[in-house]
């Protein structure tokens, strides 16, 4: 079975800083990847995802992922933080061999500073 | 636009009653997902469909139940069984194989009364 783990379920940071939300997976075989945004009272919606290929992927809003296999981590980043980023992350994963059954982290809250 | 509706976007139950949420998307998708969220909780996967005519149950079940009569729509009761129903309960579609991403609806929040 799948499971994703995100270390700190609240992170917070200063406006025009380094935005840095932590996730890894522990799987068989590497799954597919994906990270969504929560807003208050809202759905999810996704950021970005690794399927296959280049493991640097970049998605809205100026943030971006990296795949490292070696590490079982898909860590999300933005190099400056906006107000406007203040959210609920989920981390994701796929099994490749389960359809689109997706395994959820447990959410980090991201808190911007001024 | 394509997407999914979930309403209403509050409810609020009754000791000893059961609630419908509904659930409609026009994506076309043949899979539609029902979680559950808790504050400070991840999400929790209630029921999901495949394809019409069938749904298998998630992780957390009990309590609950759906039907997916229509493509478009994944309606999901609240029985008084669950015992503890207070949370945002979202609903999801996606189309093809796990590479695709799931969509989601804006969600309902269930309160008890």
């Amino acid at each position: 079975a799948q499971s994703v783990t995100q270390l700190g379920s609240h992170v917070s940071v200063s406006e025009g800083a380094l935005v840095l939300l932590r996730c890894n997976y522990s799987s068989s075989v590497p799954p597919y990847l994906f990270w969504y945004v929560q807003y208050p009272n809202q759905g999810l919606q996704l950021l970005l995802k690794y399927t296959t290929g280049a493991t640097l992927v970049k998605g809205i809003n100026g943030f971006e992922a990296e795949f490292k296999k070696s590490e079982t981590s898909f860590h999300l980043t933005k190099p400056s933080a906006h107000m406007s980023d203040a959210a609920e992350y989920f981390c994701a994963v796929s099994d490749r061999n389960a359809g689109n059954m997706l395994t959820f982290g447990g959410g980090t809250r991201l808190m911007v500073k001024p | 636009d394509g997407g999914i509706t979930q309403s209403p976007k509050y409810l609020f139950r009754k000791e000893g009653q059961n609630v419908t949420l509904s659930c409609e998307q026009n994506l076309n998708h043949d899979a539609m997902y029902w979680y559950r969220q808790d504050p400070g909780q991840g999400l929790r996967l209630i029921y999901y469909s495949q394809i019409v005519n069938d749904f298998q149950k998630g992780d957390i079940a009990e309590g609950y139940s759906v039907s997916r009569e229509k493509k478009e729509s994944f309606p999901l009761t609240v029985t008084s069984a669950q015992k503890n129903p207070t949370a945002f309960y979202l609903c999801a579609s996606s189309q093809g194989p796990g590479n695709q991403p799931q969509h989601f609806g804006d969600g309902t929040r269930l309160s008890i009364l």
